[in-house]
């Protein structure tokens, strides 16, 4: 079983284009995250979500929009892809305790290529 | 950057030999965390050390805090090929989440 999923596992497309990158978790988590990780692997958080509310949303591009149906579910939408935004987009959730993150659970992660 | 920094950015070691890497962090923590990724895969949790530890061991896994320094270190005793991967150190602090640039473990059959 899955703990954490995204589709799709690659994603090839033209500049221009929009994209929507999907997560979802069976861990039970109230909290999910977006993040970006760059060809030098630095890891950044883009989002994150407590039950379905924005608690994170660091600095990046309004290009750029979460969307959480439901506390299970966090998916991520690119409108107008550039090229700098080819990378690995990884999901990940946890159950946050005592009011801080405690440890984070990880998708395999989706890699995106813009042309 | 609120990013932290891990030193090496890469080490090559023999297996059998220990391999240690160390981070930094720049923010107030509540804890601690370190993190594996094989190539081409997610982040897999290792071990999590709160403020108020200074050394926790897991298996082959010894990691030890420093708030004073703002630092922390991560031991791998008797390393195998498994071990091959990049490992990040991640703090933590309320609803932040910082991930150090992470050191890049080859280790050698």
């Amino acid at each position: 079983d899955t703990a954490v999923s995204q589709t799709p596992k690659y994603l090839v497309t033209q500049m221009g284009n929009d994209k929507s990158i999907k997560c979802e978790q069976n861990l039970g988590h109230d909290t999910m995250y977006w993040y970006k990780q760059d060809s030098k692997k630095f890891l950044k958080i883009m989002f994150s979500y407590n039950n379905k509310e924005l608690i994170i949303n660091e600095t990046v591009p309004n290009r750029f929009s979460p969307k959480s149906p439901d506390k299970a579910h966090l998916n991520l939408h690119i409108n107008s892809l550039e090229l700098g935004d080819s990378a690995v987009y990884f999901c990940a959730s946890s159950q946050e305790g005592r009011g801080y993150t405690d440890t984070q659970y990880f998708g395999p992660g989706t890699r995106l290529t813009v042309l | 950057s609120q990013q932290g920094e891990e030193d090496p950015q890469a080490l090559s070691i023999q297996e059998g030999e220990n391999a240690t890497m160390n981070c930094s962090y720049k923010t107030s923590i509540n804890n601690l965390q370190w993190y594996r990724q094989n190539s081409g895969r997610g982040l897999v949790h290792l071990i999590l050390i709160r403020s108020n530890e200074r050394e926790k061991h897991s298996g082959r896994l010894r990691v030890t805090l420093d708030t004073s320094k703002k630092s922390s270190s991560l031991l791998i005793t008797a390393s195998r090929a498994a071990d091959t991967a990049s490992y990040f150190c991640a703090s933590t602090y309320f609803n932040k989440f910082y991930f150090g640039s992470g050191t890049k473990l080859n280790v050698k059959p």
